[in-house]
């Protein structure tokens, strides 16, 4: 079975510090991995995927996040924050079907 | 690319209505998929469509709901009856090579049953 736990309910972050969300999963294979976006009302957006290759994985907004296997972790960061990036974060795991965690809301602070 | 369409965006009922949520898939996307998602149960798969054939309803709750995907750039989620707990904001998501590209969400309709 595949799952996903995001830890951080919620996180408060002050505009231009960094900012890092943990994401662990389950899955009884080579897992594809994925982070999304959502802001209040709308769908959610793609961040970023990882499914072979290099660990640390770039997105868009200037996020990327580390695959790390021995730790079943795939932890998204990103080194100063704006206030626009204040929305909820979902990490997915799957093949045809993902399953999403519980999400993470980001707030930040000016 | 006008993104995959879902409509209406909100839609109000009364209890034992008949609810019905249209989605409109990325043009070249094979892969449809709906999504409940819940303060309680975050985001649930419902059911997938693979070609527009249905490949797996586990997710869907109960036989009151029902999906279709008559042709290649539409599909339905029906609730008949619906109740108070199908409260939720339902989205529909497409993809071409899901392993690779992920999910394209439309932006949602949230439903309320009252």
């Amino acid at each position: 079975a595949q799952s996903v736990t995001q830890p951080d309910i919620h996180i408060t972050v002050s505009e231009g510090a960094s900012l890092e969300l943990r994401c662990n999963y389950s899955y009884g294979a080579t897992p594809y991995l994925f982070w999304y976006v959502q802001s209040p009302g709308q769908g959610l957006q793609l961040l970023l995927k990882y499914f072979s290759g290099d660990t640390l994985v770039q997105g868009i907004k200037g996020f990327e996040a580390e695959f790390k296997r021995s730790q079943t972790s795939f932890n998204l960061r990103k080194p100063s924050v704006h206030w626009s990036d204040a929305a909820e974060y979902f990490c997915a795991v799957g093949t045809f079907q993902l399953s999403f965690g519980a999400g993470t809301t980001v707030t930040v602070r000016a | 690319d006008a993104g995959v369409i879902q409509s209406p965006r909100h839609e109000v009922t009364e209890m034992g209505q008949e609810v019905t949520l249209r989605c409109k898939p990325i043009s070249g996307h094979d892969y449809l998929f709906w999504y409940r998602q819940t303060m309680m149960r975050g985001l649930e798969l419902l059911i997938y469509f693979n070609n527009n054939v249905p490949i797996d309803d586990s997710g869907m709750p109960e036989d009151r709901f029902s999906a279709k995907m008559p042709n290649a750039s539409f599909s339905t989620l029906k609730i008949q009856p619906s109740e108070p707990r199908d409260s939720a904001v339902y989205f529909c998501a497409s993809s071409y090579r899901v392993t690779e590209d992920g999910y394209t969400f439309g932006s949602g309709t949230r439903l309320t049953v009252v």
